[in-house]
Order: structure tokens, then sequence, then C-alpha cells
């Protein structure tokens, strides 16, 4: 079946490094790739997505790129703040009728001042 | 989310004690999710609604069932809960059959059975 793999975690980084959060996914047909963000005390948001190879989603600073040749859809943000602090969920969801999200296991996000 | 609401927000029960979460929707969204979070699993899909009286199973639906009468109510029912229950519940709406829009997500539930 379906799945996605994050990178292991937590990550802590300092404000205003690099962000790179892993994820490849195991999917048949053309999957479309999302990156859900969950706050402290609140429930999922939609952060970005893509929904056919080669695509970028972009948001808020954070971007991804569906990369078929690698199943991968990694997501990195040139200069995290502490605002960014938070739990990332990499998702797909398969091509078909009645399709649903698959998720990975979340990755928590530290950002230091 | 504004559209989406889940009841109760907290809730501590007994071991072999129904309970039931409502997840209540203002979007008049046709497809509603039940999933569970856990530390090391992330999310796991319960149950799922494609309409009234329209539900099916997830990947983890051993010990729940559900119930949509109405559209923009959707039950997630624990029959007799059990410790391995203890969990963040959320419940989730979208407006197509194909997840390509992604889901829009309530607060969530933290359910504790002790």
């Amino acid at each position: 079946g379906d799945s996605v793999t994050q990178m292991e975690g937590p990550v802590t980084l300092s404000e205003e490094a690099f962000l790179t959060i892993n994820c490849t996914y195991t999917a048949t047909g053309y999957p479309s790739l999302f990156w859900y963000v969950q706050y402290p005390g609140e429930g999922l948001q939609l952060l970005l997505k893509a929904t056919k190879a080669d695509d970028k989603g972009s948001n808020k600073g954070f971007e991804a790129t569906y990369r078929k040749e690698t199943t991968s859809f990694h997501l990195e943000k040139g200069s995290v703040q502490v605002s960014d602090s938070a739990v990332y969920f990499c998702a797909l969801s398969d091509s078909g009728a009645n399709s649903k999200l698959t998720f990975g296991k979340g990755i928590t996000l530290s950002v230091r001042p | 989310d504004a559209g989406i609401t889940q009841s109760p927000r907290h809730k501590v029960t007994e071991t072999g004690t129904p309970v039931t979460l409502r997840c209540h929707q203002t979007e008049n969204h046709r497809y509603m999710y039940w999933y569970r979070q856990d530390p090391g699993h992330g999310l796991r899909l319960i149950h799922y609604s494609y309409g009234v009286k329209d539900t099916d199973k997830g990947e983890v639906s051993d010990g729940y069932s559900v119930s949509r009468s109405k559209t923009e109510d959707f039950l997630l029912t624990l029959e007799s809960a059990t410790s391995s229950q203890t969990s963040v519940y959320f419940c989730a709406i979208s407006e197509s059959a194909t997840a390509n829009y992604g889901y829009t997500f309530g607060s969530g539930t933290r359910l504790t059975v002790v």
C-alpha cells in the first residue's frame, strides 16, 4: 500500500538557519503530495501541495518540489523563525476516486532565538 | 478552524465505558474523516464517510464505530474504551472525492482512558 517516510526527529535550529525536512513516498499511480503543519495545541493546517511531477508548492517561505524520479517531496525554507516551531507532516493522496490522505509520522521542529 | 468543530476538546474516561466524540461542520462538505494521532505513528485513519449513512473503515477501525445521520455531523464511538485508545482524535472534512484539495482539520479531542 501507499506509504510516506519522513526523516527522524526532532530537529532543533537557530533562527535564520536553513531548513530541510526529508520526505519520500511509495505509491502506485500518480499521487498528490502535501505538507501539513501543526502548531502546539492546534489541528493540522495545509502548508503546501503539489499535484504532479516537477510541480513546486510554496507558502510562507516554505517550498517543496515533487520529484518523481526520486519519489521525494522535501520541505525547505531558507531562513526559519521562532514562529515556525511546530510539527510537520508529509502526506500523499492516491490518484483514484474516493482517495484518502496517508500521513508520515511527523517531525517536530524547534527554532531557538 | 472556522467551519469545523470537535467536542469535547478534552475527556477523561474509565476503561470499559462508552465514549462518543462529535465532529460538526458548517461547510456542507460531503466527505468526513476520523484520524487518531499518536507519537511515532503520525495520523492514522479510523473511519470515513462519503455522505449521509455512507461510511467505511480505515486502517485502525477495530474498537470504533461511526455514524452520520446528517451531513454536518460525524460521530465516533468507542463502544468500550481501552487504555490503548488514549490518543488525540482529529476530524477532517473535504469538498472533493479525491484528496487532491487536501483536508480541513478540526482542533482535536484529547481522550484519556484510565
